[in-house]
């Protein structure tokens, strides 16, 4: 069993809707949580970082962590094309130590 | 701010070449950076963790003697794969982690570079 696990999709929506990415993760000292955006052929880019249970909002994006359930979310709101991407979890038990990924959501944002 | 730069951004070499890849954080100091390689449509691998003074510490199954670490400072970390063959072809991308508050957990990315070994 993998330490974190996430859906490699691909994942097709319509423009303006809710977009739901998901990890699961069984290492409980786990206490801090990323989520990446890439683009193909482009080094990954942060788009939120959240260390406590709970919901995290940053524009159209929601990070939300549960971690007596080991689940963590990222939703999108309004998506658009422009969010045609490949999302990454990734987290890690702080003091500076090595972050584990998943394998990474591909989303399509269809017109 | 927390930029990461790589160079070269993509390079071909012929086998049994040497090529030295570049990571810098241009607006901040990173005492961690770590190199990583993807190939298409899977996720990163972690190849090594690069500590500013100190030898590099790998991942299990990655020749050190084949990619060579040095991270002479806060800001520049190097990664040089050494008489490369075909199957080292791949992208490579390093991070750096941002030491400040509470973004020392994170990892900023650089932009990647394609390596292709003919």
């Amino acid at each position: 069993q993998k330490e974190v696990e996430q859906d490699p999709g691909p994942l097709s929506v319509p423009e303006g809707a809710i977009v739901s990415l998901n990890c699961t993760y069984s290492n409980s000292a786990f206490q801090y949580f990323m989520w990446y955006r890439q683009y193909s052929r482009k080094g990954p880019e942060l788009l939120m970082y959240t260390y406590s249970s709970g919901n995290k909002e940053d524009g159209r994006f929601t990070a939300q962590v549960d971690k007596s359930s080991k689940y963590i979310s990222l939703f999108i709101r309004d998506s658009q094309p422009s969010d045609s991407a490949t999302y990454l979890c990734a987290m890690g038990p702080g003091g500076g130590n090595k972050l584990t990924f998943g394998t990474g959501t591909q989303l399509k944002v269809e017109l | 701010g927390a930029v990461v730069s790589q160079h070269p951004s993509w390079v071909i070499c012929k086998s049994g070449t040497s090529v030295k890849i570049e990571c810098r954080s241009l607006d901040f100091q990173a005492t961690t950076m770590f190199w990583y390689r993807q190939f298409p449509k899977q996720s990163l691998m972690l190849m090594a963790t690069s500590n500013e003074g100190s030898k590099a510490t790998y991942e299990q199954g990655v020749e050190k003697d084949k990619f060579l670490i040095n991270h002479a400072s806060l800001t520049l970390s190097t990664l040089t794969v050494t008489s490369a063959h075909p199957e080292d072809s791949s992208f490579y991308i390093c991070s750096a982690r941002d030491s400040r508050g509470l973004g020392q957990e994170t990892q900023y990315f650089g932009p990647g570079t394609r390596l292709l070994v003919l």
